[in-house]
Formats: C-alpha cells, sequence, structure tokens
C-alpha cells in the first residue's frame, strides 16, 4: 500500500525551531518530487516547497524561503521539512505529498501532522 | 502568483441533484489543474488532474473540464459520502496555487 506518514508536530513556543518528517513506504521513493503542504485550522490549503527525487531542484512559498529547509534521504525513504523562526502564523497541519515531477500534480498525501506555535 | 477563485464558496444541495463547482485561474494554465476533495479531518484526496482525468479509483460521476482559465468540477448526483470541501489546483508553474475551497453539504 502506498503510504506518506508524517511526524513531529506538536506546541512549539514562537521564534523556535521544529523538524517534520514524512516516511514514505510502498511506492520508489527515490523515484518522485516530494512536497509539503500546509492549512491552518479551519482555513485553506497552502503550498509550502518542492524538492526533486535527487534534491537538485528545491523551491518555496515566499511565506517560509529563509526560515524553511526540505530535504530528504532516498536511502531511508524519509522526507524533512527543518522550520527555524516559528511564528503563530505558521500553526498549521503539515501534509507531505507526492507528485511524478516537482510541477505535477499531488496523487498521494499522507495523514498531516499538526504544528502549534504559541507561547 | 496565480490566484485561482472559486464559485460558490459554499453549496448546499439534495442526494441526486447535479453540481458544479468553478475555478478561475488569474493567468492562463492550460490544462494544468487538479481537483481535490477534503472531507473534515482528513487530508485531500486527488479527483481530477489535467483539469479532465479522473483519478483511478473515484466514481464516474465525478468529471472535470476547462482549459486556459475557466474549469469546471461537476458531480452528476450528489451522494451523501460526497460531503465535505473541494479545492482546485494548478501546477503550471511555482508557487503552487489553490482556490480558496468550496464547501459542499447535504441537504
Amino acid at each position: 500500500e502506498v503510504q506518506l506518514v508524517e511526524s513531529g508536530g506538536g506546541l512549539v513556543q514562537p521564534g523556535t525551531s521544529r523538524r517534520l518528517s514524512c516516511a514514505a513506504s510502498g511506492f520508489m521513493f527515490g523515484d518522485y518530487a516530494m512536497h509539503w503542504v500546509r492549512q491552518a485550522p479551519g482555513k485553506g490549503l497552502e503550498w509550502v516547497s518542492v524538492i526533486s527525487w535527487n534534491s537538485d531542484s528545491i523551491n518555496y512559498a515566499a511565506s517560509v524561503k529563509g526560515r524553511f529547509t526540505t530535504s530528504r534521504d532516498n536511502a531511508k525513504n524519509t522526507l524533512y521539512l527543518e522550520m527555524n523562526s516559528l511564528g503563530v502564523e505558521d500553526t498549521a497541519f503539515y501534509y507531505c505529498a507526492k507528485s511524478d515531477q516537482p510541477l505535477q500534480y499531488f496523487d498521494i498525501w499522507g495523514q498531516g501532522t499538526l504544528v502549534v506555535v504559541s507561547s | 502568483a496565480i490566484q485561482l477563485t472559486q464559485s460558490p464558496s459554499s453549496l448546499s444541495a439534495s442526494v441526486g441533484d447535479r453540481v458544479t463547482i468553478t475555478c478561475r485561474a488569474s493567468q492562463v494554465i492550460g490544462s494544468s489543474l487538479a481537483w481535490f476533495q477534503q472531507k473534515p479531518g482528513k487530508a485531500p484526496k486527488l479527483l481530477i488532474y489535467d483539469a479532465s482525468t479522473l483519478e483511478s479509483g473515484v466514481p464516474s460521476r465525478f468529471s472535470g473540464s476547462g482549459s486556459g482559465t475557466d474549469f469546471t468540477l461537476t458531480i452528476s448526483s450528489l451522494q451523501p459520502e460526497d460531503l465535505g470541501t473541494y479545492y482546485c489546483q494548478q501546477f503550471t508553474r511555482y508557487p503552487h496555487t489553490f482556490g480558496q475551497g468550496t464547501r459542499l453539504d447535504i441537504k
């Protein structure tokens, strides 16, 4: 079964850092682009970043550029999102999703992990 | 960034009704549009890609059409399990963007 499972969410203080992980199974992880998409509670979807299959191409939304870093370890079938300088506006469910190419639709999504930024 | 505007923002319909949701892009995006369904407390699920291609396993009552800037998602005969929020997404250029969502309730 194709599956993506996020972890690492929780309550964090403003200005601190957090790393999210996304474990993939059931498909050749190293063949696909991977994305992070977030959703503030009760709000719409916001794309965060994408990383190509070989990490050669990484793109970010303007709202996180310079603060968030996306990486992947194909040997471990895992995607990461390192989030720094977190603010209350970063409170959201964070989903990982896969696509065939970086500029492509997302065909599989994880269940999400909630990050709450609050003092 | 390319803006996607969905209409309506919400609607309520009865089982068996034909439901149409539209998505308008601020720039031409060809057929680089997908539709997702999100049920409460769940992750989004891909319904339609490339504007009109039905994802495997998605019921045939769902269909998509359009190209350029104007797109439509149609549910031919609404079922109780179709309640949720529907989003369009463009993937022609960065940043990927989503419509604001259309909340669908069952009367």
